[in-house]
């Protein structure tokens, strides 16, 4: 299983784009790499997921460079409710997986 | 499209007693995962459910049992119960080879142990 390292926590201004990476050293060939948002006492939500390159939705965009050991996660004008833990993990597909999380990104944003 | 659903959403318990906590998957889905997750930390896995079968466990003792039933819904059970088992247990479904598997979140059970 692919260990993920990230920062502990960061602050960013309402309005202001941030980026959380992770570091993926060990990433196996078939690993995806997803991206989840948790508040306090709720499950975590999916917001991006990704191979290789750059994927894009409505939330936000995950850039991965050509050797897969890094990613990360732009989350673009953030407002307070943004604020929340945010998780990098790194599963492979095939038939059999099993998730693996670090503490994740505590992101506070600041009006 | 209706998500994953957990019940109950709270519970309290005494040391010694035994949990039964239940999970519904999102529609299409065909895996079920379970997480324990306490104040401050990550989730941690505790077992996975395909075809009615334990396929994957972490690291978690034979106290923590489950099931998954044809219709892919799943149960976690706990016996003798004790106060570190105070946790938010989370529910994830997934389907099997759908891209990058991802899992999807129930909004979780609060296990309180007294």
């Amino acid at each position: 299983l692919a260990k993920t390292t990230q920062p502990i926590s960061m602050d960013s201004y309402e309005g202001q784009e941030v980026n959380i990476t992770c570091s993926h050293n060990n990433i196996a060939t078939n690993d995806y790499i997803t991206w989840y948002q948790q508040f306090p006492s709720q499950g975590p939500r999916f917001i991006i997921q990704g191979y290789k390159t750059k994927v894009t939705n409505e939330v936000a965009s995950l850039f991965i460079p050509a050797d897969r050991k890094s990613s990360t996660l732009s989350l673009p004008r953030v407002s307070l409710s943004d604020t929340a833990v945010y998780y990098c993990l790194v599963a492979s597909s095939g038939g059999y997986q099993k998730v693996t999380f670090g503490i994740g990104t505590k992101l506070q944003v600041i009006p | 499209d209706a998500g994953v659903t957990q019940s109950p959403t709270h519970l309290i318990k005494t040391r010694g007693q035994q949990v039964t906590l239940r999970c519904s998957p999102k529609s299409g889905h065909d895996t079920v995962s379970w997480y324990q997750q306490a104040l401050g930390q990550g989730p941690q896995f505790i077992f996975q459910y395909y075809e009615e079968e334990e396929r994957q466990r972490g690291n978690f003792p034979d106290r923590f049992s489950g099931h998954q039933f044809p219709n892919y819904s799943s149960e976690l059970n706990v016996n003798a119960l004790l106060l570190g088992d105070s946790a938010l247990y989370l529910c994830a479904s997934s389907l099997v080879g759908g891209e990058g598997e991802t899992q999807y979140f129930g909004p979780g059970t609060r296990l309180l142990v007294l």
